[in-house]
């Protein structure tokens, strides 16, 4: 079965700074997708980048990047100019390219220090 | 558009009390999901709706938890009877159809079972 881990609990960085947050993941497959979500305090889990695990190129939007090690089986998430706006939690998570369940992490909990 | 909607946003139940969750996909979404955390750990899958159909419910922990989709619509999740393990913050996704396709979560309900 696939597995999802996030070694971080919580993490916090310097507003401006830039952050990264750790995901493993383990599989048999070759094919699949890798997401971010990111969850702020008492609102609803939303896409922040997503990754296909045939291209080699790093997926990035705006100020978040991924960095996305397929023979490790690592798919990092780097926030840079972090703003206050960003302090949530953030979950990894794993889908298979046939398969439509979606296996997470249990998340880290990122605080942004003005 | 509205976005994935769950009701109630918190629910406090005494053990052996039934309580049942219900999830609003966005309107168009085949895909149903119904996840759950317990707390400090990872978002666990609980079973996947293809319209009104289970494709999937493995993740189901046991008999008293039962899952419908009406007209292949909203979701209901009810738990009879709960006990406190049952505690947690129940989340729904829906998607549309392929793996690349992102999921797109309700606020979650977080379930108390005293």
């Amino acid at each position: 079965a696939q597995t999802v881990t996030q070694s971080q609990p919580e993490m916090s960085v310097q507003e401006a700074e830039t952050v990264t947050l750790s995901c493993t993941y383990d599989t048999s497959e070759s094919d699949y997708y890798l997401f971010w979500y990111k969850q702020p305090p008492s609102r609803q889990m939303i896409l922040v980048i997503r990754q296909e695990a045939y291209k080699q190129q790093n997926a990035t939007e705006n100020r978040f990047s991924v960095n996305f090690q397929k023979a490790a089986k690592s798919f990092s998430l780097k926030i840079s100019d972090s703003q206050l706006g960003d302090a949530a939690m953030y979950f990894c998570a794993y889908r298979g390219r046939t398969g439509n369940q979606f296996y997470f992490g249990t998340g880290t909990s990122l605080t942004v220090i003005p | 558009e509205a976005g994935v909607t769950q009701f109630p946003s918190h629910s406090v139940i005494e053990k052996g009390q039934t309580v049942t969750l219900r999830c609003d996909p966005i309107s168009g979404h085949d895909n149903l999901y119904w996840y759950r955390r317990v707390m400090g750990k990872e978002i666990k899958f609980l079973l996947h709706f293809v319209k009104e159909s289970k494709q999937d419910e493995s993740g189901m922990p046991n008999n008293r938890f039962l899952a419908e989709r009406t007209g292949g619509t909203y979701s209901t999740l009810k738990v009879q009877p709960a006990e406190l393990e049952d505690s947690g913050v129940y989340f729904c996704a829906s998607s549309q159809e392929g793996g690349w396709t992102e999921a797109f979560f309700g606020q979650g309900t977080r379930l108390t079972v005293v």
